[in-house]
């Protein structure tokens, strides 16, 4: 089953422009993490935000986190036509060596 | 540094024949592993997991078995496939539980 779930489900936008992804999840995490993925290839992970932190920063990406609210935020800013590709978020939980990954959200930045 | 080689890239197979899936790990020793399934246009599905050899965590009964015969390998199997065995299949590997993962490069199985 889906721990997350990301929303919007597809966003396109322009380049330059900033992108935001949320990401709700049910359970009490470890810590959650944010991936990318190029069609048709392997995922790759971006970022990496524990439960005790609320925000976390690595070059042009912001991640947010709100236990309270079982919820997380990925901002890019300043997107470029190479940010396009999905991203998925993943929570890691109590059984510490499972990870379970959100639907994803499907960015297109255009020129 | 550490690598993560899954073969093949893609796969054509008919319905009740056989399934062998293979991954390996270069650069590192008793890693974690993993084995999901992505179907089109849609999020990642566990299906098992690894913590050491011999030991291998079912997520989702179903068509496939997974096995662990070396630290650093991890094959995926069937010994009929379905048509809904179809998808991306994507293996990976962890330093420990909770770690980023490491993804391959994933394998598409197209089940005719």
């Amino acid at each position: 089953s889906q721990q997350g779930e990301e929303d919007p489900q597809a966003l396109s936008i322009q380049e330059g422009e900033n992108a935001t992804m949320n990401c709700s999840y049910k359970t009490s995490i470890n810590n959650l993490q944010w991936y990318r993925q190029n069609s048709g290839r392997g995922l790759v992970h971006l970022i990496l935000i524990r439960s005790n932190e609320r925000e976390k920063h690595s070059g042009r990406l912001r991640v947010t986190l709100d236990t309270s609210k079982k919820s997380s935020s990925l901002l890019i800013t300043a997107s470029r036509a190479a940010d396009t590709a999905s991203y998925f978020c993943a929570t890691n939980t109590g059984t510490a060596s499972k990870l379970t990954f959100g639907t994803g959200t499907r960015l297109q930045v255009t020129l | 540094s550490q690598t993560i080689h899954q073969w093949p890239a893609t796969l054509v197979q008919p319905v009740g024949s056989p399934l062998s899936l293979e991954c390996t790990v270069e650069g590192t020793s008793n890693p974690n592993l993993y084995w999901y399934r992505q179907a089109a246009g849609r999020g990642l599905q566990l299906l098992f997991y690894s913590v050491g050899i011999g030991q291998i965590s079912s997520e989702v009964p179903q068509n496939l078995s997974a096995s662990r015969p070396q630290d650093r390998q991890f094959i995926l199997s069937s010994k009929k496939l379905l048509l809904s065995d179809s998808g991306f299949y994507l293996c990976a590997w962890s330093p420990q539980g909770g770690s980023p993962l490491h993804f391959g490069n994933g394998t598409r199985l197209t089940v005719t």
